[in-house]
């Protein structure tokens, strides 16, 4: 297993400039998330989606387009890159197991700069 | 609403030093809860998780024990080493939502 992936690895954009990140995860998991982290601010949360057709906002949406194209793979767009967007990005998927309890398993991250 | 507060940091250890990093909650439900561990880097980690009140966590050296009545989840590990150093999140997630609620972080420095 590959766990879960995600591309790019790093990324300089103009500001104005759009740009796809792809995540996909092989675990068969229902649920994936977009989470940005920033200097002391941990992580926040800009998108989810619970199940394939399915999806909701999160503490941070503005500014961002999500695309859960099918189980394996949710990806999100930036329209129209600000430099308030330069961060990090995670891509996460949820187990949830027999009794209920959620675990979440984190791709590797894409390094974002807006210029 | 659900949330999870952590210790700041940066904190500085010598090796094989006794850590704590605390960490306690609110939350409206019954939840899970969950240390994750950051490498320089690198994504998000699983470290170790506990499900009920009294649930001991533990891996890699590094134990957490729920405990509803302080509503906390301090990690600890008896020794440190270098390869220790890395950022740990507190997290946690209530079983009637999707959604997971991460501390800010703690950056822990192990120096030789």
């Amino acid at each position: 297993n590959a766990g879960v992936t995600q591309t790019p690895k790093f990324q300089v954009l103009k500001t104005g400039q759009s740009m796809t990140l792809q995540c996909a995860q092989d675990m068969n998991h229902n649920s994936m998330y977009w989470y940005r982290q920033d200097p002391g601010m941990g992580l926040r949360l800009i998108y989810y989606s619970a199940s394939e057709g399915t999806t909701d906002k999160g503490e941070v949406p503005n500014g961002y387009n999500v695309s859960r194209l099918n189980k394996r793979e949710f990806s999100l767009r930036l329209e129209s890159a600000a430099p308030s967007q330069t961060s990090v990005y995670f891509c996460a998927s949820t187990f949830r197991s027999g009794s209920g309890t959620d675990t979440q398993y984190f791709g590797p991250g894409t390094r974002l700069t807006v210029l | 609403g659900d949330s999870v507060t952590q210790m700041e940091g940066p904190v500085t250890l010598s090796e094989e030093a006794f850590l704590t990093i605390n960490c306690t909650y609110t939350a409206t439900g019954y939840p899970s809860l969950f240390w994750y561990v950051q490498y320089p880097g690198e994504g998000l980690q699983l470290l170790l998780k506990a499900t009920k009140a009294d649930d001991k966590g533990s891996n890699k050296g590094f134990e957490a024990t729920y405990r509803k009545e302080t509503t906390s989840f301090h990690l600890e590990k008896g020794s440190v080493q270098v390869s220790d150093s890395a950022v740990y999140f507190c997290a946690l997630s209530v079983n009637t939502g999707n959604q997971f609620y991460f501390g800010t972080g703690t950056s822990l420095t192990v120096i030789p």
